[in-house]
């Protein structure tokens, strides 16, 4: 059964930073792209940031550009999003995301989802 | 990175169908055979009800169907039932290993 659990989420201040992690389990991790997709409460679906199946192409949304870092450790089936400079308009669920093929360009779409983590920005 | 436009609410009784438009350009729905829908219940993650425009994943009835036509794509959810209430999203592949995701539709089951 494929699994997808977030965590690292939390009450952090604008401006500082907070590093999310995404466990996989169920199937190779390595054979996929990943994405975080991010939901403000209340709001729709926004999409964060997605990695090919070996790192080596990576693409941000304009929003978080400059401030938000993907990476992944295959060997240790795990998912990684740093978000430095925080706003309070990061806050957010953010859900870590499976596609069905292993590049980003031309994305099949997702598969699976996990249950999220909430990282809330507020002073 | 403009997103998807969605109609925000939808609504049918038990048994009718509802068709929910995703319209968008020829850079990312018109471009791609890669248009996904997602079923929401409230306070639950996103789960994969159509992907590549109109394929069904193992498990999700064969009420839900979807198309595509130019810049729009569409879900149908035909013998509506309860269980369907939920919020809806459109996704597409936008070019230049972009996601972009449509803004939601809340259907009600009357």
């Amino acid at each position: 059964e494929v699994q997808l659990v977030e965590s690292g989420g939390g009450l952090v201040q604008p401006g500082r930073s907070l590093r999310l992690s995404c466990a996989a389990s169920g199937f190779t991790s390595g054979d996929y792209a990943m994405h975080w997709v991010r939901q403000a409460p209340g709001k729709g679906l926004e999409w964060v940031s997605s990695i090919s199946w070996n790192g080596g192409t990576i693409a941000y949304a304009d929003s978080v550009k400059g401030r938000f870092t993907v990476s992944r450790d295959n060997a240790k089936n795990s998912l990684y999003l740093q978000m430095n400079s925080l706003r309070v308009e990061d806050t957010a669920f953010y859900y870590c995301a499976k596609d069905m093929h292993y590049s980003i360009s031309g994305s099949e779409g997702i598969d699976y989802w996990g249950q999220g983590t909430l990282a809330t920005v507020s002073s | 990175q403009s997103a998807l436009t969605q109609p925000p609410s939808a609504s049918g009784s038990p048994g009718q169908s509802v068709t929910i438009s995703c319209t968008g350009t020829s850079s990312d729905v018109g471009g791609f055979n890669y248009v996904s829908w997602y079923q929401q219940p409230p306070g639950k993650a996103p789960k994969v009800m159509i992907y590549e425009v109109s394929k069904r994943p193992p498990g999700v009835p064969d009420r839900f169907s979807g198309s595509k036509s130019d810049n729009t794509a569409s879900l149908t959810v035909s013998g509506l039932q309860a269980e369907d209430e939920a919020d809806y999203y459109c996704s597409s592949y936008g070019g230049s290993n972009n996601l972009v995701f449509g803004g939601g539709t809340k259907l009600t089951v009357l």
